[in-house]
């Protein structure tokens, strides 16, 4: 049973609009969310993250919104750009160390110039 | 300039045969942690080690087996046991905070690995 899933396996975005990535999970005990971007043949690289005790944490042009009750979270991209086109994780852990976050299977995200 | 280096990119081995991944971090994290990931999927957990000789099964550790003698390296060795093993294996490492706070990985930049 996956923990974590992100339905869209890709997402093709204008460049300068808002791109949206979604992420739901399943585990009540996850309170610790990331994402992280990964270009073709590179490892992952840490984006941004958010606690349960908030709602929301932005980072520049990285938005990322928690709604606990739904067990949804999102990533907002404004304004996308061609560099932002890879694929993203959502990743989840419980109250530990994150290095045993459990990974949904990515969005590719493709901004077109 | 920190970061974690794994070796080699590109590995072809027979079936049937051990292969032992490299990985190496010079950015003094106490944990990393070996993944992998297969076409279209996450990644999953093989193997973690929050200190210098101790390490733990992930989630597929089935096939596979780690050591931890140096703060430095933690290197992956793919057994003949490993019925599946081709796939993209990523190296990280993370800072092990002992209130169990929660810091990102930091990731290499895998190692391809294809046994025919």
């Amino acid at each position: 049973d996956q923990q974590v899933k992100q339905n869209s396996p890709s997402l093709s975005v204008q460049e300068g609009r808002i791109s949206i990535l979604n992420c739901d999970y399943t585990n009540s005990m996850f309170d610790y969310f990331l994402w992280y971007k990964k270009y073709p043949a590179e490892g992952p690289t840490f984006l941004i993250s958010i606690s349960s005790i908030k709602d929301k944490n932005e980072d520049g042009r990285f938005t990322v919104f928690l709604n606990k009750s739904a067990k949804h979270l999102s990533l907002h991209i404004v304004p996308s750009q061609p560099g932002d086109s890879a694929v993203y994780f959502c990743a989840a852990s419980g109250n530990t160390n994150a290095g045993k976050s459990t990974f949904g299977d990515g969005t590719t995200l493709t901004v077109k110039p | 300039d920190g970061g974690i280096t794994q070796s080699p990119k590109y590995l072809f081995r027979k079936e049937g045969q051990n292969v032992t991944l490299s990985c190496e971090q010079n950015l003094n994290h106490d944990a990393m942690y070996w993944y992998r990931q297969d076409p279209g999927q996450g990644l999953r957990l093989i193997y973690y080690s929050q200190i210098v000789n101790d390490f733990q099964k992930g989630d597929i550790a089935e096939g596979y087996s780690v050591s931890r003698e140096k703060k430095e390296s933690f290197p992956l060795t793919v057994t003949s046991a490993q019925k599946n093993p081709t796939a993209f294996y990523l190296c990280a490492s993370s800072i092990a905070n002992p209130w169990g706070l929660n810091s990102p990985l930091h990731f290499g930049n895998g190692t391809r690995l294809t046994v025919t």
